[in-house]
């Protein structure tokens, strides 16, 4: 039971290169998250999809796009990278049930030169 | 939006000594909120939710309603405490929002 798998662990792009990180899970959570962790500004949610087909907004959504391909992979695309998207990012998902506890992968460790 | 605010980046105390980590979150009618970790090359993980009323590894967190605050408390640190915690709130919509992260140092 791998629980939530990202892919990769670490890229280098130069600014305006595209890129998309992969997320899947295999725990049948419905509700799937992307994360960015930058030092002192804490967790901040990028993108978040309640389902399969469903996406929506976070707090720092720009420059970014998701995809919920099925209820196991959501992904993050970089269409145009910049310097400011340096950063940890971070899938996670979604315990259901009243739990609504948040199991997260290993993190992507992103850098745009 | 919901806000969740960590006041201290980085806490240092000794082994044996008490801790307090402090979190405030914005108003909430119901709020439902959690203490995470994340060790050193770990993945970030639920330590303990206020809903469960539980104590984990020593920490306990209560919640105040009048002064909007969940504080991780721990009578004595030990070294293998040393990590960096996050409070985070559920919002509208099952959005989590998570603080800035406090680092806790626990010195020998």
């Amino acid at each position: 039971n791998a629980g939530v798998t990202q892919t990769p662990k670490f890229q280098v792009l130069k600014t305006g290169q595209s890129m998309t990180l992969q997320c899947a899970q295999d725990m049948n959570h419905n509700s799937m998250y992307w994360y960015r962790q930058d030092p002192g500004m804490g967790l901040r949610l990028i993108y978040y999809s309640a389902s399969e087909g469903t996406t929506d907004k976070g707090e720092v959504p720009n420059g970014y796009n998701v995809s919920r391909l099925n209820k196991r992979e959501f992904s993050l695309r970089l269409e145009s990278a910049a310097p400011s998207q340096t950063s940890v990012y971070f899938c996670a998902s979604r315990t259901g049930a009243g739990a609504n506890v948040l199991t997260f992968g290993a993190g992507s460790r992103l850098t745009v030169l | 939006a919901q806000r969740v605010t960590q006041p201290e980046k980085l806490l240092s105390v000794f082994k044996g000594a008490p801790v307090e980590l402090k979190c405030n979150y914005s108003y909430s009618g119901s709020p439902e909120l959690f203490w995470y970790v994340q060790y050193s090359r770990q993945r970030l993980q639920l330590l303990l939710r206020h809903i469960s009323r539980e104590s984990i590894k020593g920490f306990t967190a209560d919640l105040n309603k009048g002064e909007t605050s969940f504080h991780l408390k721990k009578p004595f640190a030990q070294e293998e405490d040393s990590a960096m915690y996050y409070c985070a709130q559920r919002g509208n919509f099952n959005k989590f929002y998570f603080g800035s992260g406090t680092k806790l140092n626990v010195k020998p």
